[in-house]
This record gives structure tokens, sequence and C-alpha cells, in this order.
């Protein structure tokens, strides 16, 4: 089946770390992905992973895959008020042309 | 580099009216797919356009309708309105379908009253 799922809401203090979690069901999917909204604007690709690896890091931003249990997330180093928005997981299947099945989004508050 | 433009950023219409969206891909992107993103939701996968034909289409009614063009450059169009299609309509490209990078718009606000 297709579903994503994600936390609704996680508040931080500026500085800390965040770790946003998302779990999907379809093994079969090739890419996952994290994209944030700003309000009232469309979606920024932040990072995305090829599912044959466990681990990507782009500067602030470290994505792990466990394929095991079909669980993504996102670690935010040093969270800054400029990173208040909501975050989406999404996962791509290649065999449906590319076809991407979002979750709910979580949104990120961070308090200064 | 201009990315995914989109156009128009708002639109008001009302129920039973017929809308067209528009939107040109990132350069050297191919393939469009739209989306629609209701209030607090997530987005859906309308369909995707790749060589000028629908390759994938999601659980919408054939209400929704879309074209590429030779350009590249896609139109979604949606007939007879129905409240419940008020929403952000975004649209994504890539290069070649399934690829890694899909890059979104900032979307089309559609309001139907």
């Amino acid at each position: 089946g297709e579903d994503v799922e994600q936390s609704l809401f996680l508040s931080v203090r500026e500085g800390d770390s965040s770790v946003i979690n998302c779990t999907y069901t379809d093994s079969s999917s090739t890419y996952l992905y994290w994209y944030k909204q700003e309000p009232g604007a469309g979606l920024q690709l932040l990072t995305y992973i090829f599912s044959n690896m466990d681990m990507k890091q782009d500067q602030r931003l470290t994505v792990l895959l466990n394929k095991k249990d079909k669980h993504l997330s996102l670690r935010i180093a040093d969270t800054q008020t400029g990173d208040s928005a909501i975050y989406f997981c999404a996962e791509m299947f290649y065999n449906q042309g590319g076809k991407l099945i979002f979750g709910q989004g979580t949104e990120l508050s961070v308090k200064p | 580099d201009a990315g995914v433009t989109q156009s128009p950023t708002h639109l008001i219409k009302t129920r039973g009216q017929q809308v067209t969206l528009r939107c040109s891909p990132k350069s050297g992107h191919d393939t469009v797919s739209w989306y629609q993103q209701a209030l607090g939701q997530g987005p859906q996968f309308i369909f995707q356009y790749y060589e000028e034909e629908e390759r994938q289409r999601g659980n919408f009614p054939d209400r929704f309708s879309g074209h590429q063009f030779p350009n590249y450059s896609s139109e979604l169009n949606v007939n007879a309105l129905l409240l419940g299609d008020s929403a952000l309509y975004l649209c994504a490209s890539s290069s070649g379908q399934g690829a890694g990078k899909l890059f979104f718009g900032s979307g089309t606000q559609l309001s139907v009253l």
C-alpha cells in the first residue's frame, strides 16, 4: 500500500537539534525526499536519499534511512528560527512513473 | 535559472466554471507533474506529463485534464468546478520520469465560491 505518516507538530529551542520522523509502507519506493514549505509558499526541496543508502549528510541536514523498519528521519543541527516551517516527507515510486506520495507534514516551531 | 514558474498565483472562480492553470518547468527539465494540496494536507498527485502524453494519473476524476506542449510547458484544466476543488495547485518538474530531483513551483491558489 501507499501511505506515509509523520507526527504533526514539533517544538524546539533555537540552537537545539530537531529530528523529524517519517514512516512509509511501500518497500518498492526508490527515492525518499524531504521538502520544506513556508506559509503561502510552494515546496522547497531540502534533500533526498536513494533507497539503497543508509545516510546522507548535507551541511546542517542529516537524513537517516532504516529500510527494515521503513523509517526515515531528518535531523536539523543548530536549529534557527528561520527553520520554522512545515516539513514533508515523500516517497517516489519509479515503477509508477515517478509519482510522489507525501505525508501530512510536520509543523516545526523554533522558539528563541 | 528561473526555476519552475506557475501562473496565475491566485484565482477565484464560482461553482460550475472552468479553470486553466499554467506551468513552465525548470530549464533542462522535460517532465511535469501536477499536485493538489488542500489546506492542512500534504500534496496529492494528479497526473504527470512526459513527451506530451499523460503517463501516470492519480485518483482524480476526468474533470481534471492536462496538456503538455512541445516546449515542455504544461496546463492543468479543471471543468465543472466544485467547492472541494479549492486548494493550492502545485507543478513539479524533473528531468526524465522517476528521476531524483523534483522541483516545485510556488503554486496557484484556487478558491471556488
